[in-house]
C-alpha cells in the first residue's frame, strides 16, 4: 500500500449523516483518485484532482464531495444524497513528474456501511 | 468510448502450470495498460504497465503480460502458478486526460 492511507478503515453509518474518509500520501505525487467498488463491477472513478486546489469529476460523482487543499491530502466526503453508499472506497495516486510515471498507487482502502 | 473487458469472472488453475488472464481494451490514441492485483479487503497493488515498446512486458512476481494492438489485448501470465497468486485481478487503462479506466476483475485460484 506504500505512502498512501485512508481512515479509518470501516466506518458505519446512519442514513441520513454526511460522513468524511480521508486519504493522505507521502509520495509527493500531484494526482489524486477517488474510487468506489462495489462487487462484481470492479473500480468507479468518483472524482480525481491532478492539481491542488482543482478537481473533476468521474462517472459516479453525484452525492459526494471532494477537496484538494494540500496536495497530500484529498478526502471524500459521502453525502446523504448518496443513495446507495455502502461499498468498499479506495483513494489512489500518481507521480506524474516523469514521462514513464504513469501508474496508480492505491491506499488500503476504507469500508463503508450505512445502517 | 473507453473501456476494458475482463471475459472471464474466475479463473481456475492448478499450482505449477502456466495461467493467463484475460484483458481487452477499447481507447482513442495510444494505450497506456495496466494490470493490478487485489487481496481480500485490501487495496490494488500494481503488477505491470505497458507504455511503449516490447509487445511482452515483465512485471512482479513472476508475472508478464502480451500487448497486442491488432486485437486490443493486454492478456497477464505467468509460467507456473502459485497458491500464493490466488487473488483477484484487475486490468485498466488510461485515456489522454489521465483519467484510469478498470475492467470488472477476474478472480484467480490455484489449487495445490
Amino acid at each position: 500500500d506504500g505512502g498512501i492511507t485512508q481512515s479509518p478503515k470501516y466506518l458505519f453509518r446512519k442514513e441520513g449523516q454526511n460522513v468524511t474518509l480521508s486519504c493522505e500520501q507521502n509520495l509527493n505525487h500531484d494526482a489524486m483518485y477517488w474510487y468506489r467498488q462495489d462487487p462484481g463491477q470492479g473500480l468507479r472513478l468518483i472524482y480525481y484532482s491532478q492539481i491542488v486546489n482543482d478537481f473533476q469529476k468521474g462517472d459516479i460523482a453525484e452525492g459526494y464531495s471532494v477537496s484538494r487543499e494540500k496536495k497530500e491530502s484529498f478526502p471524500l466526503t459521502v453525502t446523504s444524497a448518496q443513495k446507495n453508499p455502502t461499498a468498499f472506497y479506495l483513494c489512489a495516486s500518481r507521480s506524474g513528474k516523469k514521462a514513464g510515471d504513469v501508474e496508480q498507487f492505491f491506499g488500503p482502502g476504507t469500508r463503508l456501511t450505512v445502517l | 468510448a473507453q473501456s476494458v473487458a475482463q471475459p472471464e469472472d474466475q479463473v481456475n488453475v492448478a499450482e505449477g502450470n502456466p495461467l493467463t488472464v484475460k484483458c481487452t481494451y477499447s481507447v482513442s490514441g495510444n494505450p497506456y495498460l495496466f494490470w493490478y492485483v487485489q487481496y481480500p479487503n485490501r487495496g490494488l497493488q500494481f503488477l505491470l504497465k505497458y507504455i511503449t515498446g516490447d509487445n511482452l512486458v515483465k512485471g512482479s512476481y513472476g508475472f508478464e503480460a502480451e500487448f497486442n494492438k491488432s486485437q486490443t489485448s493486454f492478456h497477464l501470465k505467468k509460467p507456473s502458478a502459485l497458491v500464493s497468486d490466488s487473488a483477484l485481478y484487475f486490468c485498466a487503462v488510461r485515456d489522454r486526460f489521465n483519467k484510469f479506466y478498470f475492467g470488472s476483475g477476474t478472480k484467480l485460484n490455484v489449487k495445490p
